[in-house]
């Protein structure tokens, strides 16, 4: 089978930096996806991680580290329009799919 | 990226009854997928949409509750049948480019409520 561990919650001040991390188990493993979704909006693919090492795009950066099965996003210079959940997905190498985490809710107090 | 609608955007029903939602993207795509979704909660999947043979249901989700259709490469149905409340939930249909299923696209979902 296959589990993700994500925080529920994370609270950060504007202008800060945030990581969120992300573990998984799975039986095979392809790539970690993070995912943006606002209130009442639909999920956007923010990055993929398919090997080692740190994908950097604008202030949002993703981790992998396929050896600790563990991944994190980093957020920078936080807006307040980061405030929003975000999913870590995975895709176990068998399947044609991939598995969302639970979510954390990242709320930016100013 | 894909432009993805989804209609309707909301509806209230009563229990007993089907909806048929619909999914339309602006290009053709291989994969499409339906997923479930509560409120503060994650997504679910409940089937891949296959153009041209019958959907791939998850453990949990069945043919004759969630009927699929996928007529063609733009565009697929998720009905669900006989509803009752825990049927209340947001339902979203997605598409992933052939080489990149981790980078999926989307539509705003169907907002279902059963009374």
């Amino acid at each position: 089978g296959q589990s993700l561990e994500q925080p529920s919650e994370v609270t950060a001040v504007e202008g800060a930096i945030v990581q969120i991390n992300c573990t998984y188990q799975t039986s095979g493993f392809y790539g970690l996806s993070w995912y943006q979704q606002h209130d009442g909006g639909a999920p956007t693919f923010l990055s993929y991680n398919a090997l080692d090492g740190l994908e950097e795009t604008g202030r949002f950066s993703s981790f992998l580290s396929r050896s600790d099965s563990y991944g994190y996003l980093l957020l920078q210079e936080l807006q307040m329009k980061d405030s929003a959940s975000y999913f870590c997905a995975v895709r176990a190498s068998s399947a044609s799919k991939i598995i969302f985490g639970s979510g954390t809710r990242l709320s930016i107090r100013p | 990226s894909a432009v993805i609608s989804q209609k309707p955007s909301r509806d209230i029903c009563q229990r007993g009854t089907s909806l048929t939602i619909q999914c339309q993207v602006d290009s053709q795509v291989t994969m499409m997928f339906w997923y479930r979704q509560q409120p503060g909660q994650s997504l679910t999947l409940i089937a891949t949409a296959n153009q041209g043979s019958e959907a791939t249901y998850e453990s949990g989700f069945v043919i004759d509750k969630f009927p699929i259709s996928r007529p063609n490469l733009t565009f697929s149905t998720l009905t669900v049948s006989n509803m009752s409340p825990e049927d209340s939930s947001i339902y979203l249909c997605s598409v992933a480019r052939t080489s990149g299923i981790y980078e999926q696209y989307f539509g705003p979902g169907t907002r279902l409520t059963v009374t």
